[in-house]
């Protein structure tokens, strides 16, 4: 079944603690995508990749890390969490870059204490 | 960078009557897309659009490209209960981000 998954899919946690939010799809995508989603305010791109070892910064890209080693993978890391990073994150692909149809994957509610 | 207004914000309607919301951008799109969230779920896509004036139909839903690329808006015609949730359109310009509205959550009373 072609998919978008993420790990977890909820998340506690403190400041300060580094986590890693994995996300992987199993289509052969070129593009993936990271989102965090707020009340009030929609879906923000965080970052992006067009391809292995290609990424950018979206719209609000402060606090994140991602890499891009494999096709299928595209980790976000939170070095050192902060409150304001308490967010429904939401990890996308698209099979080639010029194409904007992406699959979603299910969220990963993140609390930060 | 690039705004989109999504409006209503929130609409309370009837089952059976039909519902409209739009997207205004402050600069051209060279893409709209609609998508819709359902509680506890990732966006999935409903309509993309790539030219300006397209008007496209999937069922019972109806988007259009603005001719001024700067705009596009969705339709839904004889709203069903399991049309409830929340609406997105996203707007593509000539980099790789994309841009969403706010979103238009919607519930429909029986």
């Amino acid at each position: 079944e072609a998919q978008v998954t993420q790990n977890p899919r909820y998340l506690i946690t403190v400041t300060g603690k580094k986590l890693t939010v994995t996300c992987s799809q199993n289509m052969n995508h070129e593009y993936m995508s990271w989102y965090r989603q707020d009340p009030g305010l929609g879906l923000r791109q965080i970052y992006y990749s067009m391809n292995v070892e290609v990424t950018d910064k979206g719209d609000v890209p402060e606090g994140y890390k991602v890499s891009r080693k494999e096709k299928r993978n595209f980790p976000l890391i939170l070095e050192s969490p902060s409150p304001n990073q308490t967010s429904l994150y939401f990890c996308a692909s698209s099979l080639k870059v010029t194409q904007k149809l992406q699959f979603f994957g299910p969220g990963t509610r993140l609390t930060v204490l | 960078g690039q705004q989109l207004n999504q409006s209503p914000q929130s609409m309370f309607i009837q089952e059976g009557e039909d519902v409209s919301m739009n997207c205004t951008s402050s600069s051209i799109f060279n893409t709209w897309l609609w998508y819709k969230q359902d509680p506890g779920e990732g966006p999935v896509l409903l309509i993309a659009l790539y030219k300006a004036g397209e008007l496209t139909s999937n069922g019972r839903l109806t988007a259009q490209f603005g001719i001024t690329r700067k705009d596009s808006f969705l339709n839904i015609s004889a709203s069903i209960p399991s049309d409830v949730g929340i609406y997105f359109c996203a707007g593509h310009g000539g980099y790789q981000k994309v841009t969403f509205g706010i979103g238009t959550k919607l519930q429909v009373i029986p």
